[in-house]
């Protein structure tokens, strides 16, 4: 019962060019959503977060948007640079559950 | 600024061999979480505590046992290693458990079972 979802395991896009990852969830109980960035050889890193109260959440290049109604985000990377390419991770918490469930990651690759 | 610790970095059993994985954070986190991560299967929640003395079960804890005696340690353990469990396994840990508190991961173990 896979409860966050990516469904794209794989992205590649022009240096440049606009990046966009998706996720699905399926628990209306999820109140909080994170993207994380993972370089071969290394643990996740923490990219941007956003409450279920918003539906966008903009940092530099990066924004994220929530479609709460769909149960979807997005990550959306623009202008794209060959250093993006990574694997990224959309992550749901619940209020007082004390954890993160994961998705499956979308590789992304950006050509130079 | 060590962040969160993990060793070893590498290891391979022998189909029954136990064996136990280390993780340390110097951030004074209350939370700390194992997830293992496998191709097209993502990151996996195993184990996780909410402080010194707790543990809880996550999405995959079967085989696998997890200690937290003190506050910046959490250990896991795979008493009987099976060759399900090759997979590479992050500690992570975090302030507040939810919400805008990102987790802080390790690099990873590899772990092969053969």
């Amino acid at each position: 019962d896979q409860q966050v979802k990516q469904n794209s395991p794989s992205l590649s896009v022009q240096e440049g060019r606009i990046s966009i990852l998706n996720c699905d969830y399926t628990n209306s109980m999820f109140d909080y959503f994170l993207w994380y960035k993972k370089y071969p050889a290394e643990g996740p890193t923490f990219l941007i977060s956003i409450s279920s109260i918003k539906d966008k959440n903009e940092d530099g290049r990066f924004t994220v948007f929530l479609n709460k109604s769909a149960k979807h985000l997005s990550l959306h990377i623009v202008p794209s640079q060959p250093g993006d390419s990574a694997v990224y991770f959309c992550a749901a918490s619940v209020h007082g559950a004390y954890k993160y469930i994961f998705g499956t990651g979308t590789r992304l690759k950006v050509l130079a | 600024n060590a962040g969160v610790t993990q060793t070893p970095k590498f290891r391979v059993l022998k189909t029954g061999q136990s064996m136990t994985l280390l993780c340390a954070q110097d951030m004074n986190h209350e939370y700390m979480y194992w997830y293992r991560q496998d191709p097209g299967m993502g990151l996996r929640l195993i184990h996780y505590s909410v402080g010194e003395g707790t543990t809880a079960k996550g999405e995959v804890p079967d085989g696998y046992n997890v200690s937290r005696l003190k506050k910046q340690n959490f250990l896991l353990g795979l008493e009987s290693a099976a060759p399900s469990q090759t997979s590479v396994y992050f500690c992570a840990s975090s302030s507040q458990g939810f919400g805008n508190s990102p987790l802080h991961f390790g690099n990873g173990t590899r772990l092969t079972v053969t």
